[in-house]
This record gives structure tokens, C-alpha cells and sequence, in this order.
């Protein structure tokens, strides 16, 4: 079945630092989909990124970049020059083309708390 | 353009009502997809709904059930309302199945039972 680990439940950081968030999945389909959300205190889930599984160049977006590796089943996303309005949870998700149809599998999500 | 549209964003119940939740998607959007968010359990799928008819299901019981209308907006209800219902509801829209079209959810409704 399918499944999204997200190890890290809080980081905290300082302003300017850069913080990678880790997802690690898991899945028995060949055709996959692979997301990052942020969800701030307001509560609405931000659309950040989606790769497919055929899809394994990373891809930087401004101080956004993710690091997509089959090989480990990771999907990792960093923050670069770490700001505070970056504060929020972070999920990861998988939606896999057969066995899942539609539906996302997230993550526990990350707590990330940017101080000043 | 308008995003997703979420009503009510907050709701107080009691245990043993029945609740209505809406969802509006993004014009042109065919697909409504419902999540449950818990702390305890997290994000979970309720139900997805393309062009009027429930195309996948989640493992809620059957008091969780949705419908979609013709021009694509959603309902989800939830009958006799356990304490544990209580959670953040979010819908999220899609043009169609097609993962590369990614999904946008609302700011979702928070439902409290009591």
C-alpha cells in the first residue's frame, strides 16, 4: 500500500538559514505523482510542487528546490535563505495513476518555525 | 480568478446531528476531492467526485457521504456526529484525473461537535 514518511514532525531555524524537509514514500506503482504543500495557520493547503515519477530532474524556484531520487524513494524540498513568513506545516504527498486513483496520501507533516 | 470557496469556514454541532458542508471549485473544474484533517490521524481522503459521480472512496464510514451538482459544486454530510468528526474539512478542485493538472484546496471548514 501506499504510504508518505515524513520524519522530521518539528524544525526550527533562525532567519536565512536554509532547511531541507525530508519525505521518504513508498509504492508499488510505476506511475506516480509526488507533491509538496504548505499549509499555514490559515489552514488552506498551498500547492507548491508536483513531480511524476518519470520526472526525476530537480528543479530550483527562486529559494524553492526539490531533490526527487527513485533510488531512495525520496522527495525532498529545501528552503534556501530561510525567511519567517516561510513558517508552517509541510506535507508531502503521493498519488499513485492505478492502484490509488485520485486520491492524495500525505504525510504526517513538518512543523517549520522560521525565528527572526 | 476565484479560488476554492469553502462553507461554512467554522461550524458548531452536537453529537447526533447531522452536518452539510459546500465546496465551489475553481471555474471549469470537473473534479471535488473532500479530506478529513485531524491531529491524531491527519489528512485523510473522504471522496473524490468527477462530473457528478463518486469515482473514488476513502475508508470512512457510510454517515460520511458527498454529492456533486451539475456545475460541478460539492456537498459532503456527515450524519449522527460522533465527537471524534470533529476536524478541519478540506476540498480540494482538479480540471480532471490527470495528476499533472494538481489540485487547489480552500481554507477548508472547521467542524466542532460537542
Amino acid at each position: 500500500a501506499q504510504k508518505v514518511t515524513q520524519a522530521q514532525t518539528e524544525i526550527s531555524v533562525v532567519e536565512k538559514e536554509d532547511v531541507t524537509l525530508d519525505c521518504v514514500y513508498e509504492t508499488r506503482d510505476t506511475t506516480y505523482y509526488l507533491f509538496w504543500y504548505k499549509q499555514p495557520p490559515s489552514g488552506e493547503l498551498v500547492f507548491l510542487i508536483r513531480r511524476n515519477s518519470f520526472d526525476e530532474q530537480n528543479e530550483i524556484s527562486g529559494r524553492y528546490s526539490w531533490n526527487f531520487q527513485k533510488s531512495t524513494s525520496s522527495f525532498n524540498f529545501t528552503i534556501t535563505a530561510s525567511q519567517v513568513v516561510d513558517s508552517a506545516v509541510y506535507f508531502c504527498a503521493l498519488s499513485e495513476e492505478e492502484t490509488s486513483g485520485s486520491r492524495l496520501t500525505f504525510g504526517e507533516g513538518t512543523q517549520l518555525t522560521v525565528n527572526p | 480568478k476565484a479560488g476554492v470557496t469553502q462553507t461554512p469556514r467554522y461550524l458548531i454541532k452536537t453529537r447526533g446531528q447531522q452536518v452539510t458542508l459546500s465546496c465551489s471549485p475553481i471555474s471549469g473544474h470537473r473534479s471535488v476531492s473532500w479530506y478529513q484533517q485531524t491531529p491524531g490521524q491527519g489528512l485523510q481522503f473522504l471522496f473524490e467526485y468527477f462530473s457528478e459521480t463518486q469515482r473514488n472512496k476513502g475508508n470512512f464510514p457510510g454517515r460520511f457521504s458527498g454529492r456533486q451538482f451539475s456545475n460541478s459544486r460539492s456537498e459532503m454530510n456527515v450524519s449522527t456526529l460522533e465527537l471524534g468528526d470533529s476536524a478541519l474539512y478540506l476540498c480540494a478542485s482538479s480540471l480532471g484525473r490527470n495528476k499533472d493538472y494538481g489540485y487547489t484546496f480552500g481554507s477548508g471548514t472547521r467542524l466542532t461537535v460537542v
